[in-house]
């Protein structure tokens, strides 16, 4: 199995710029997270969601968009990219109250 | 509104050098605490969850115990291999996941 995949894995934009990042997952979790982490810091959680269908505002939600495509699928909207996004963006997807399983990150650059 | 605060920040250890980490949470509706680990340029890695005050979990040189407040990563005799960020976070009434600012632990040879 893959667990989570996230694409791409790098990216640089410029500012400005949009992108969508995308996630999925193999588990058949219902709930999946985005994450940033900027360097030397923890993990600040942008958006959830919960079960397919719902969505909700995290920690920083501010500049981002989500989706939830289906049950597999979590994607991330950045609409007009600008220099304090750049950052390392994880997805994660977990079932109940079990552990989360985190993609590989995707590491993201504006100029 | 939820909170998780980590401490020490960053902490460097003589291999067999026991020591504490510490995570304290506020949250509404506590449904579990998570312990992971984070190498360089990785996602982080599950090591425990804990669901309930007075509960402990162990595993080879780590132990993570909970009380109502706070949760304790204790290292027993760690070794190099240990080096890492270790993380903390709670899930809350609604599934939200937080996560702490971590503490970066090395240990040195």
């Amino acid at each position: 199995n893959a667990g989570v995949t996230q694409t791409p894995k790098f990216q640089v934009l410029k500012t400005g710029q949009s992108m969508t990042l995308q996630c999925a997952q193999d588990m058949n979790h219902n709930s999946m997270y985005w994450y940033r982490q900027d360097p030397g810091m923890g993990l600040r959680l942008i958006y959830y969601s919960a079960s397919e269908g719902t969505t909700d505002k995290g920690e920083v939600p501010n500049g981002y968009n989500v989706s939830r495509l289906n049950k597999r699928e979590f994607s991330l909207r950045l609409e007009s990219a600008a220099p304090s996004q750049t950052s390392v963006y994880f997805c994660a997807s977990r079932q109940g109250t079990t552990e989360a399983f985190f993609g590989q990150g995707t590491r993201l650059t504006v100029v | 509104e939820d909170q998780v605060t980590q401490s020490p920040e960053a902490l460097r250890l003589q291999e067999g050098e026991s020591s504490s980490l510490n995570c304290s949470y506020t949250v509404s509706g506590l449904r579990g605490l998570f312990w992971y680990r984070q190498d360089p340029g990785k996602g982080p890695e599950f090591l425990f969850t804990l669901y309930s005050a007075g509960e402990e979990k162990e595993k080879e040189r780590l132990k993570a115990t909970l009380t109502k407040k706070e949760s304790f990563l204790h290292i027993t005799a760690p070794k190099p291999e240990d080096s890492a960020t270790y993380l903390c976070a709670v899930e809350d009434s609604s599934y939200k996941l937080i996560f702490g600012s971590g503490t970066r632990l090395l240990v040195r040879p």
